[in-house]
């Protein structure tokens, strides 16, 4: 069974750092992995698209990598601001095709 | 190309009532799934539909719960005799075809029980 963890669970910053958020997952056998944005009380919106066969994926201040074999992707985020303050979902796509989601890391970047 | 639309957003039932929530995929899509997200819990994958068929329904309740997605119209998440426990977001999202393609969602709907 499919499981995805992301760490750390809750990220405060102040402007303009560059950070790092993990995640993690337990079977490689996947076909692509997302990273989402989720705004308070509000959907979700797709930031990146990585395939199985893809070691990064690129999009403006943010940048992903996947490392399939050893099970982890990392969302890069460059130069933060406030406006980046928002969960960050992570999830994968195995066999079947549901996808599975971690629980999240809450950013705050402070002004 | 209008995105994936849910309605309503906000649904409010009391307990033993039934809950319709209505999800219309981007134009071109034919699959869609259904996820809920339950307060502080990531979200959880219930159902994924075809025109007229139901591919996975590993992640819904076994009572209670029924989806359809009709060749005409949008699809529909029903929810019988709602309880309080069933108080969450729903999304739903769109995909043009299966294996690697990225998954669009919904605004979903916010269901409250009292």
């Amino acid at each position: 069974k499919q499981e995805v963890t992301q760490i750390p669970a809750a990220l405060s910053v102040p402007e303009g750092e560059n950070l790092v958020l993990n995640c993690s997952f337990t079977d490689s056998a996947i076909y692509n992995l997302q990273w989402f944005r989720q705004d308070p009380g509000k959907g979700l919106t797709s930031l990146l698209l990585i395939q199985s066969s893809q070691r990064e994926q690129t999009s403006g201040r943010l940048n992903a990598s996947l490392d399939k074999s050893s099970g982890r992707s990392t969302l890069y985020i460059a130069a933060s601001q406030p406006g980046d303050s928002a969960t960050y979902l992570c999830a994968v796509k195995g066999g079947s095709e549901k996808l599975v989601f971690g629980k999240g890391t809450k950013l705050t970047v402070n002004p | 190309n209008a995105g994936v639309m849910q309605n309503p957003r906000h649904l409010v039932r009391r307990r033993g009532q039934e809950a319709r929530l209505r999800c219309s995929p981007m134009k071109g899509h034919s699959h869609v799934y259904w996820y809920r997200q339950l307060p502080e819990e990531g979200l959880k994958f219930m159902v994924y539909l075809q025109k007229e068929n139901i591919i996975d329904e590993s992640g819904m309740p076994k009572e209670r719960f029924s989806a359809e997605f009709p060749k005409e119209g949008p699809s529909i998440l029903r929810i019988q005799q709602v309880v309080r426990g069933d108080s969450a977001a729903y999304f739903c999202a769109s995909s043009p075809q299966s294996d690697s393609n990225e998954q669009f969602f919904g605004p979903g709907t916010r269901l409250t029980v009292l």
